[in-house]
């Protein structure tokens, strides 16, 4: 079963307006991890923000902030002010329970394109 | 801070033969981990060391094996390779909860 799924394969935006990029995730463990990452072109995954299942608040990072939604299995990645550089890959990503230390899980990912 | 480093950046080999792609993690990481981006199949978890020792390892076959050194450099290799080997395949590392990536090596398989 898919663990990580992002629906929007694709999606345009505006230079300088908001985009929010969907993640929902499955899992029954109570601690576990969620994480974003950027893959520009030339391929190299790019850390963005990580959310722990017991961080209360959402975090965020620069123009990056994750919306997440524990009841509803959501962290939602949204960026702020779109800027031409965050033309990319999109990928969220679980690490789950007491496998603290281990791997990610990837969902299929989200094309981002920003036009000016 | 030197960041994950990946050698070769592209490969080619022919079905059959066997290939080594190498990583070096960033300085003072101990854990490394390799994912394979195969073109439609997004990231999948291949293999994951710690301190000298395999320590996960995802749905693949025997074949897809690999070491990390005392330097906590790692190796990947490819047995008996196959054209469905032809992928990206990232190498990481680990500090605290996030993982680094490097830029990766592109296996093609003719």
């Amino acid at each position: 079963a898919q663990k990580i799924t992002q629906t929007q394969p694709g999606m345009f935006v505006q230079e300088k307006e908001a985009v929010t990029l969907d993640c929902t995730y499955d899992t029954s463990d109570q601690s576990y991890g969620l994480f974003w990452y950027k893959q520009p072109s030339s391929g190299e995954m790019i850390f963005l923000i990580y959310q722990g299942s017991y961080d209360e608040q959402n975090a965020t990072e620069g123009r990056y902030s994750l919306n997440f939604q524990k009841a509803r299995k959501s962290a939602n990645l949204v960026i702020s002010a779109s800027q031409l550089g965050d033309s990319a890959m999109y990928f969220c990503a679980m690490r789950e329970g007491d496998d603290s230390w281990g791997k990610l899980q990837f969902g299929a990912g989200t094309q981002v394109v920003v036009t000016p | 801070e030197a960041g994950v480093t990946q050698s070769p950046t592209h490969l080619i080999k022919t079905r059959g033969q066997q290939a080594t792609l190498r990583c070096s993690p960033i300085s003072g990481h101990t854990s490394v981990y390799w994912y394979q981006q195969a073109l439609g199949l997004g990231l999948q978890f291949l293999l994951w060391y710690d301190e000298g020792e395999e320590r996960n390892r995802g749905n693949f076959p025997p074949r897809f094996s690999g070491r990390q050194f005392p330097n906590y450099s790692s190796e990947l290799n490819v047995n008996a390779l196959e054209l469905e080997d032809s992928a990206l395949y990232l190498c990481a590392s680990r500090a605290s909860y996030e993982q680094y990536f490097g830029p990766g090596t592109r296996l093609t398989v003719t």
